[in-house]
Order: structure tokens, then sequence, then C-alpha cells
């Protein structure tokens, strides 16, 4: 089975933090994706990345940024967090067939509360 | 603005009774239609995907209906089980997207004992 794991179920951080939120996979996927779930608007693409060290903005990149160093790790990080940043992060991963239907595997969530 | 319109939003339906949940795109370049199911404290999961050379896909109890002509896909749920109680997501892709889906708002399905 394909696990997708995010470090942290829960956080709380202040205004103008720099937060750090961790995704790992263990199947070896080449595509992995971090996205935004806010009730009413499903979730949105915040970054994708295709492979180590490749990253494209997805919808909503504002405010955010991304890290992959290794193939099994992708990193979100907001600069200076704000309270429109407050929501629920989402990571998955794919196969990374270029132009297939592939299957996303989703992580837990972190939700995040930034006051 | 989102690509892909969902409704409705929330959904109660009696144990044994049909959901349906309707979806609408505009590009019609999208060539791959999935539905994912989320529970509470879960991320979502991949339910049932239909690509547009087939108008309607069944696994179990869910259904895909697919209308390309009227840019339109639905899930059906027949017999709905309180277990089948979740949020919704329908999404599209275009194969030459990396994968990157378009999901639609989510519809909350509460199936009732």
């Amino acid at each position: 089975d394909v696990k997708v794991t995010q470090s942290s179920r829960y956080l709380v951080k202040r205004t103008g933090e720099k937060v750090f939120l961790e995704c790992v996979q263990d199947m070896d996927h080449e595509n992995m994706f971090w996205y935004r779930q806010d009730p009413g608007l499903g979730l949105r693409l915040i970054y994708f990345s295709y492979d180590v060290k490749m990253k494209e903005k997805g919808d909503i990149p504002e405010g955010y940024s991304v890290s992959r160093e290794k193939k099994e790790r992708f990193s979100l990080i907001l600069e200076s967090a704000s309270t429109n940043q407050t929501s629920m992060y989402l990571c998955a991963s794919s196969r990374g067939t270029s132009g297939q239907q592939e299957t996303q595997y989703f992580g837990p969530g972190t939700r995040l509360l930034v006051l | 603005q989102q690509q892909v319109k969902q409704s409705p939003q929330s959904l109660i339906v009696q144990k044994g009774g049909i959901s349906i949940i309707n979806c609408a795109y505009e590009n019609t370049a999208f060539d791959y239609f999935p539905w994912y199911q989320q529970f509470p404290g879960k991320g979502p999961a991949l339910l049932i995907a239909i690509r547009p050379d087939v108008s309607e896909k069944k696994e179990g109890r869910f259904t895909i209906s697919f209308n390309k002509s009227a840019k339109q896909f639905s899930l059906h749920i027949m017999d709905s089980q309180p277990g089948d109680s979740a949020t919704y997501f329908c999404a599209s892709l275009t194969t030459d997207s990396w994968g990157k889906l378009q999901f639609g708002a989510g519809t909350q399905v509460v199936v009732t004992p």
C-alpha cells in the first residue's frame, strides 16, 4: 500500500512565523502535490513537483514556496504566515508517468491555525 | 475560478436511498474524470474514475454517468449506507498536465439510518 505521511496533524502558529509542512511518500513516486482544502472551495493546488529539485506553481502559489531535495520528501513553506493561510493542507503523490491518468494518494492532512 | 462546478454542496439521504452528485466542466481538453471520497480526519481517496469514451462506469453500488456533449458527469450511490457518509469530490484533468487534477468544491453526504 502507498503511504503518504505528513509531519503534523495540527499546528498552531503566530502571524509572521515561518512554517514548514513536511510530506513523505514511500512508493518511489515521481509526482508530489500540495493542496489546501477550504469549505466550499474544494482542493486547490498550491505547488507540485515532478522530479527532485523540480517544482511548478499551481493555482494559488502566492505566499508559499516548496522544496524537494529528495524524491520521497516534499516540503511546503509559509515564509511569513498570515491568518488567511489558516486551512487544511493536504499532500499527495502519484506514480508520475507524464501524460498518464493516475491515482493521487493523499496524506491525512495538516490542520494549520495561524493566530 | 473553479474549472469544475459541483452540486449540491450537501446531501442528506436515507439508508437505502440513492445519492446523486453532479459536476460540470468547461474545458473540453479534460479527458479523465475521477471521483474522490474523503472521510473525516482522512485524506481523499480515489473511489471511481471514467474516461470520456464511455458513458457509464459502475463499480459495486457506485456509478459514474458521463455526458460529453453536455460536459457533465455525475456520481450515483445506490442503496446508500451510513458508511457512505463522507465528502465526495469530482475532479478532471488533461493527460498533458503532469497529472494536475482540477477539483470540484465537494459534496458532504450524510446517510441517515
